[in-house]
């Protein structure tokens, strides 16, 4: 069993609908919560990150935490065409190295 | 700004063949990585530099070699490419490797090598 398992999809939804992607974990040491997104044959870049459980959001994002259920999840209010990416849920301990989740392909049609 | 700069952009390569892949970064960073993207797999961490000097494995290590050149410059090596290991290749660099996660760990990605060994 993977560590860090995420749905890969692929996701498509309509202009202006809310996005729920989501990622469960299986190690109860990670403290600390990211999400990249990837366009398409570009490398990954920083959206958002938390630490332990919560909420934590960022215009159009809120990134949220439940670590008694090991369960991350990213939502996307009133998407974009220029939200439709890959997004990679990433997570360490202090040891720093990240262990990421396959990634869900996202397409937001007009 | 830079940032991460990854070549080449892309290589086909036979069997048995070796290569470098070539990083380097502008930002100063002490730590520098080394990813494999395969399709289902995400990103594996193949090596690692936390800072110039020193390398360490990461999850997937078979079959390549590195080396940190200096502060800027983290090379990947396959010595006799295979099949498997056909894939996308990202570097990284972030500040500080190892300390609770802040600004200064988040990793910065290259644009990625597409590699394929026929």
């Amino acid at each position: 069993q993977k560590e860090v398992e995420q749905d890969p999809g692929p996701l498509s939804v309509p202009e202006g609908a809310i996005v729920s992607l989501n990622c469960t974990y299986s190690n109860s040491a990670f403290q600390y919560f990211m999400w990249y997104r990837q366009y398409s044959r570009k490398g990954p870049e920083l959206l958002m990150y938390t630490y332990s459980s919560g909420n934590k959001e960022d215009g159009r994002f809120t990134a949220q935490v439940d670590k008694s259920s090991k369960y991350i999840s990213l939502f996307i209010r009133d998407s974009q065409p220029s939200d439709s990416a890959t997004y990679l849920c990433a997570m360490n301990n202090q040891g720093g190295k990240l262990i990421f989740g396959q990634g869900t392909e996202l397409s937001v049609k007009p | 700004n830079a940032g991460v700069t990854q070549t080449p952009k892309f290589q086909v390569l036979k069997t048995g063949q070796s290569m470098t892949l070539q990083c380097a970064q502008d930002m100063n960073h002490n730590s520098m990585y080394w990813y494999r993207q395969d399709p289902g797999m995400g990103l594996r961490l193949i090596y690692y530099s936390a800072s110039e000097g020193t390398t360490d494995k990461g999850e997937v290590p078979n079959g390549y070699n590195v080396s940190r050149l200096n502060k800027r410059e983290f090379s990947l090596r396959l010595e006799s490419a295979a099949p498997s290991q056909t894939s996308v290749y990202f570097c990284a660099s972030s500040e500080l490797s190892g300390q609770p996660l802040s600004s200064l760990t988040v990793q910065y990605f290259g644009a990625g090598t597409r590699l394929s060994v026929l």
